[in-house]
């Protein structure tokens, strides 16, 4: 159970582009989804909370106009990266928990992104 | 903000040996502590999580022990075998909530 499927695996195209890379809880309902960008050999930063319904929340220094996130259903979070550039190439990862406090974070198996 | 330090930052074991990866956070209030298994080009997976009402937890060859106190925490791996070979991370959090991640142990095991 608690199964996160991220999609796409990676994605590369050219700058000025805009990604959509989606996030699906498969066997569960996801009140709240996480995004985070991760950086080789080093740990995952959180990008913006993601609740479904409402507005996403951004953590500090996060373009909220770069980085767009819908959240439309219990199963569902987009993350877009709007006019992409070099910079933005990274692997991006998005979690999710079941419904209700205190559930483990499950992640999907992350999207790279590649601008040339 | 919490704050979450993570050491060794690599670890080499001999196959049977044991790992043990450490991690301090700083926010008394964090009351969540996962531990995080990432093999090279996949999302990170949970292997074992404790809450602030227990001190030690165990499962299989895991265990992870919390001292409130010095807020700290620890992952043991007993009898490591070399496809426990990855990076492992620590994270703490309130209730599950936003996890703050420390930098991550890239442990390998030697056969």
């Amino acid at each position: 159970g608690a199964v996160v499927s991220q999609h796409p695996s990676r994605v590369i195209c050219k700058s000025g582009t805009s990604v959509k890379i989606e996030c699906r809880s498969l066997d569960f309902q996801a009140t709240t989804m996480f995004w985070y960008r991760q950086f080789p050999k080093q740990s995952l930063m959180l990008m913006a909370t993601s609740n479904e319904g409402s507005k996403a929340t951004y953590e500090q220094g996060v373009e909220k106009d770069k980085f767009l996130i819908n959240h439309a259903s219990l199963t569902l979070s987009t993350l877009t990266v709007t006019s992409a550039h070099p910079e933005d190439s990274s692997f991006y990862i998005c979690s999710a928990s079941d419904r209700g406090s205190n559930q483990p974070q499950h992640f999907g198996d992350g999207t790279r992104l590649s601008i040339l | 903000g919490e704050n979450v330090e993570q050491h060794p930052s690599t670890l080499s074991v001999q196959e049977g040996d044991s790992a043990v990866i450490k991690c301090t956070y700083s926010d008394s209030a964090s009351n969540y502590f996962p531990w995080y298994k990432q093999e090279l080009g996949k999302g990170p997976q949970l292997i074992i999580d404790i809450r602030s009402n227990v001190g030690e937890k165990k499962d299989q060859r895991i265990a992870v022990t919390l001292n409130k106190t010095a807020k700290h925490f620890s992952l043991h791996i007993t009898e490591t075998q070399p496809e426990d070979s990855a990076v492992y991370f620590c994270a703490a959090s309130l209730s599950g909530d936003k996890l703050t991640f420390g930098t991550g142990t890239r442990l390998a095991v030697r056969p």
